[in-house]
Order: C-alpha cells, then structure tokens, then sequence
C-alpha cells in the first residue's frame, strides 16, 4: 500500500519569495513520485516527476524537487515566487509501474504581490 | 505531439437525466486511459482506467459507467444523475509504465 501526505493545505507566500512546499510519501517499493500543478478550472498539468534517477529533479517554470528516501520525503521548491504561480499543488505516487496514481490532498498556494 | 482533449467543457443536468462524457487522444497507439472526479475542495479520485479497447476496471462502485469504443475514445456515461454527481471530470492518459497527461476537464453541474 502508499500513501501521500501534503503537510500544508494552504501556503502564503510573497512574490518574490522561496516557496517550499511538503510532500512526505509512503510506498512498499521503490516509487516513482511526481509533482502537478492545477489552476482553478484546468486540467493537471505535469511539473516534474523522480524515477530513481538523480534525487534533484528539475521542472519546469523554475521549480524543483528532492527526493529523500531517509525521510521519504519529495518536497517542491522554487527560489522565487511569481504571481503566475498561484494554483494548487498536488503530489503524486505511483502504484505500480506508474500507470496507477496516488493523490496527495493537494496545496493551495497564495502568492501576495 | 500528443493533444488530450475533453467535451463538453461545462454541462448542467438535471437530477435523474443521463450523461455522456467524452475524452479523445491524439498522437498515440493504445494509451491508458483513466477518468478522474474532482469534488470541490477536494482531492482526485479515480473512477475508470483502461488499458485497452473493452478493457476497463472500475475503481468505485456508483452509478457511473465507461467505455472504450475505440483505442483513442474514452466516454464516461450515467443514466440517471445524482446530486453528488456534480464536479470536475477529468480524463488521463499515459503510456506504459510513464506518467499521466491530463484533458481541460468538464465542470458538471447537476441541479
């Protein structure tokens, strides 16, 4: 069984400020993890995904995650923060082979101008 | 390149009419395909996947069905609606063991 856990509902953030937002995973296996962005009333849209290859994976629109198998943890991160980047934020497991998904409950995150 | 698209964008139905989702993929041969529910606030979850023509699970028992009439066609269908039917339906797709590329969504309404 895996589960995923988005330790913040909601985060505030300032524009031009770092933004960090926590994702701590459960999995019996080695997973695949992956980070997705919605804006109110779209679709998901893929911003990065780790398959055990390097543990610093890059995304795009300048956000990047780490993996950390020690405190299996997979948190998103982006040195600064730009208007544009106000949306929900959900982190993803995969359930086997990556063709199964598990949701986290998702991040809202605010950005103040 | 691949293009996932979704129609209706927006629907509202009237409680006990049917329904009919549709959700195409250009681009690729034999994805999976999965539709998801959006409740509002909430999280996603998976109704439907299928890995091929007529071959489809079921992840929660409700009164909604799909099918696959074609590799690329995925339709989402109810033939009576329930209130706790209304939210976002989202339609995936993804190749064999890689990540999912999701559809614009439809935002169903049912009063």
């Amino acid at each position: 069984a895996q589960s995923v856990t988005q330790l913040d509902s909601h985060v505030s953030v300032s524009e031009g400020t770092p933004v960090l937002l926590r994702c701590n995973y459960s999995s019996s296996y080695s997973p695949s993890l992956f980070w997705y962005v919605q804006h109110p009333n779209k679709g998901l849209q893929l911003l990065l995904k780790y398959t055990s290859a390097a543990t610093l994976v890059k995304g795009i629109n300048g956000f990047e995650a780490e993996f950390k198998k020690s405190e299996t943890s997979f948190h998103l991160t982006k040195p600064s923060a730009h208007m544009s980047d106000a949306a929900e934020y959900f982190c993803v497991v995969s359930r086997n082979a990556g063709n199964m998904l598990t949701f986290g409950g998702g991040t809202r995150l605010m950005v103040k101008p | 390149s691949q293009t996932i698209h979704q129609w209706p964008a927006t629907l509202v139905q009237p409680v006990g009419s049917p329904l009919s989702l549709e959700c195409t993929v250009e681009g690729t041969s034999n994805p999976n395909l999965y539709w998801y529910r959006q409740a509002a606030g909430r999280g996603l979850q998976l109704l439907f996947y299928s890995i091929g023509i007529d071959q489809i699970s079921s992840e929660v028992p409700q009164n909604l069905s799909a099918s696959r009439p074609q590799d690329r066609q995925f339709i989402l269908s109810s033939k009576k609606l329930l209130l706790s039917d209304s939210g976002f339906y989202l339609c995936a797709w993804s190749e064999q063991g890689n990540e999912q590329y999701f559809g614009p969504g439809t935002r169903l309404t049912v009063t």
